[in-house]
């Protein structure tokens, strides 16, 4: 079955410091992997997806995503953290069977950037 | 409109009332999505729509829940006999028809069972 894991239900870190959000797959094939942010009060928010390519994918706001096929990670990163980035993170993959294409979300990760 | 939008935005009802949620897609996109995010529980597929195809119905909780989807476009969420269990958001996305395209959420309906 396919699985996603966020393994921090909480990770704080300071203004101007290098963040990351963990997630973690299990999925039969080759994983469509993306993350989303959610601000209160709001739907979620497309921020990047990893298809095929290169392993380090870029988005929005400046976060950006490494796929590791061997430890089948696809952490969310960014170099500098702004306040405004605090909010919830989703990660999802959408695997390549069953021949539909729902997401599964991990539980969500809330990041607290302080300022 | 430019992204998916959902109807209402809020939904308060007592227990074993039926409710209706509604949503409208990004024109032109053919797959269709709901979801609920429950406190505690993260998010969760309930059905997805995909052109004039038969319907993902996996995620669907119980058989109180049941959806449609008029003309391609529209959907609605039906949730029959409410419970308190059902006090959720419903957030519902949809995409162009191929998978690697990423889902466009809309801002959800957030659905509050007395």
């Amino acid at each position: 079955a396919q699985s996603v894991a966020q393994p921090e239900d909480q990770v704080n870190v300071a203004e101007g410091n290098p963040l990351t959000v963990k997630c973690t797959y299990s999925v039969s094939g080759n994983p469509y992997l993306f993350w989303y942010v959610q601000y209160p009060n709001r739907g979620l928010q497309f921020l990047l997806k990893y298809i095929t390519g290169d392993n380090l994918v870029k988005g929005s706001y400046g976060f950006e995503a490494e796929f590791n096929k061997s430890q089948t990670s696809f952490h969310l990163k960014k170099p500098s953290a702004l306040v405004s980035d605090s909010a919830l993170y989703f990660c999802a993959v959408s695997g390549t069977t069953s021949g539909t294409y729902k997401y599964i979300f991990g539980t969500g990760t809330r990041l607290k950037v302080l300022a | 409109g430019a992204g998916v939008s959902q109807s209402p935005s809020n939904k308060v009802t007592e227990k074993g009332k039926d409710v209706e949620l509604r949503c409208d897609p990004i024109s032109g996109h053919t797959a269709l999505y709901w979801y609920r995010q429950s406190l505690g529980q993260g998010l969760e597929f309930l059905i997805y729509f995909q052109g004039n195809s038969a319907p993902d119905k996996s995620g669907l909780p119980s058989d109180r829940f049941s959806a449609e989807r008029t003309g391609g476009s529209v959907s609605t969420l039906t949730i029959q006999r409410t419970q308190q269990e059902d006090s959720a958001v419903y957030l519902c996305a949809s995409s162009a028809i191929t998978r690697r395209d990423e889902q466009f959420f809309g801002p959800g309906t957030r659905l509050t069972v007395l």
